[in-house]
């Protein structure tokens, strides 16, 4: 079974920057897994950041960024800002009708 | 401007049924790819079924066999029946449109508890 693999959890200083990342238990992640990034706060539905490995959704401020970097997808956030603090969860089209989620990412900004 | 409203959701023993529904405006289902996805409390995201505006229909594999996704092209609706609830199905249930392969665009979720 596929396991779509994310850092549980990541500390960044206002200002920062963070790179979070999503992998694969086998095998590399490509542009053709068409990964998606998506931000959560509690309580709230989530919100599409990234779609198709970088293509930013509307109204996705430009700190805010996908790419592949490695084996893996990655969203950067450049300048964190307090209200970025939330969860993170990449997903993974894996073909024939089957997306994945990693376990997704705590982002602490402190 | 689209809009995406679950319902549906309660309280049901193990072994029971449910069925949610998913009113979309601002898009025609029938075109689109419509997912659903569910959220355990306190637990991540996990992708439960999709329904290609072909009709073509795919699950994971911990509902395979239980739930059944389809949609009612007249009322602009995408369901999801399921059946043989088990405790571990307890979850917010968010109805999704699928863009791009992404989820882009989310309800607000119904909450579906299975206890005795």
């Amino acid at each position: 079974q596929t396991v779509v693999t994310q850092q549980p959890s990541f500390s960044v200083s206002p200002g920062g920057t963070i790179t979070l990342t999503c992998g694969l238990s086998s095998g590399s992640v490509s542009t053709s897994f068409y990964p998606s990034w998506y931000q959560q706060t509690p309580g709230q539905s989530p919100r599409t950041l990234i779609y198709n490995t970088n293509t930013r959704s509307s109204g996705v401020p430009d700190r805010f960024s996908g790419s592949i970097l490695g084996s893996k997808a990655a969203l950067t956030i450049t300048g964190a800002q307090a209200d970025d603090e939330a969860d993170y969860y990449c997903v993974l089209y894996l073909g024939s009708g089957i997306w994945v989620f990693g376990g997704g990412t705590k982002l602490t900004v402190l | 401007e689209v809009q995406l409203v679950e319902s549906g959701g309660g309280l049901v023993q193990p072994g029971g049924s449910l069925r949610l529904s998913c009113a979309a405006s601002g898009f025609t289902v029938s075109n689109s790819y419509m997912s659903w996805v569910r959220q355990a409390p306190g637990k991540g995201l996990e992708w439960v079924s999709v329904i290609y505006s072909g009709g073509s229909t795919y699950y994971a594999d911990s509902v395979k066999g239980r739930f059944i996704i389809s949609r009612d092209n007249s009322k602009n609706t995408v369901n999801l029946q399921m059946n043989s609830l088990r405790v571990e199905d307890t979850a917010v249930y968010f109805c999704a449109r699928l863009n791009s392969y992404a989820f882009s665009g989310w309800g607000q979720g119904t909450l579906v508890t299975v206890s005795s």
